[in-house]
């Protein structure tokens, strides 16, 4: 059974840019979640969605947003980059609705802005 | 709002030493208490997870337990290896809270030969 899979697992980009983190859950899963990890403020988390719905959001500015599609992939965005979003993002898939399942975390993107 | 605190690191042991992280929670009811361990230039992996008062979770040597009366879950094992060397990470979801974690802040630990 093929893991959480989260592309690119690199990238650097420009003050002021946008991108796109890509993350595929394991086959199966309907809630996939994001978290941002940096030295600094550790593992915060910025959203989960469930069967295509945000179900719960972060303390995240605007610019942080996301999807999930109806094969349950999901993509996080961040617009109008900062230095401070550079860091790495995470994200879990789990099989289950309510508290206490498993999440299954991918091996991240490391996200550098210059 | 929810919080987990645990103990400041870099914990660094001897091969076979006996471990403890200690991590106590703040939370409404009854989360569900988790411990995930990273490993260098990886995402985190489930190590153990309790759902209910008084359960212990244990997984490859190491147990934690739910304790309700002091909110602590800290993690023990009785004889670590150089393998173990990796952050933990304590971990809630409140009653509730869909699959939301609330992380510790983690504690690194270096076993030494």
């Amino acid at each position: 059974k093929a893991g959480v899979t989260q592309t690119p697992r690199y990238l650097i980009k420009t003050r002021g840019q946008q991108v796109t983190l890509s993350c595929s859950p394991i086959s199966g899963h309907r809630s996939v979640s994001w978290y941002q990890q940096t030295p600094g403020q550790g593992l915060q988390f910025l959203f989960e969605y469930f069967s295509e719905t945000q179900r719960n959001k972060g303390n995240f500015p605007g610019r942080f947003s996301g999807r999930q599609f109806s094969n349950s992939r999901s993509e996080m965005n961040v617009s109008t980059l900062e230095l401070g979003d550079s860091a790495l993002y995470l994200c879990a898939s789990s099989s289950l609705t309510t508290g206490g399942t498993e999440a299954f975390f991918g091996q991240g993107t490391r996200l550098t802005v210059v | 709002g929810n919080s987990v605190t645990q103990m400041e690191g870099p914990v660094t042991l001897s091969e076979e030493a006996f471990l403890t992280i200690n991590c106590t929670y703040t939370a409404t009811g009854y989360p569900s208490l988790f411990w995930y361990v990273q490993y260098p230039g990886e995402g985190l992996q489930l190590l153990l997870k309790a759902t209910k008062a008084d359960d212990k979770g244990s997984n490859k040597g190491f147990e934690a337990t739910y304790r309700k009366e002091t909110t602590s879950f800290h993690l023990e094992k009785g004889s670590v290896q150089v393998s173990d060397s990796a952050v933990y990470f304590c971990a809630l979801i409140p009653t509730g809270g869909g699959n939301k974690l609330t992380f510790g802040t983690g504690t690194q630990l270096k076993v030494e030969l």
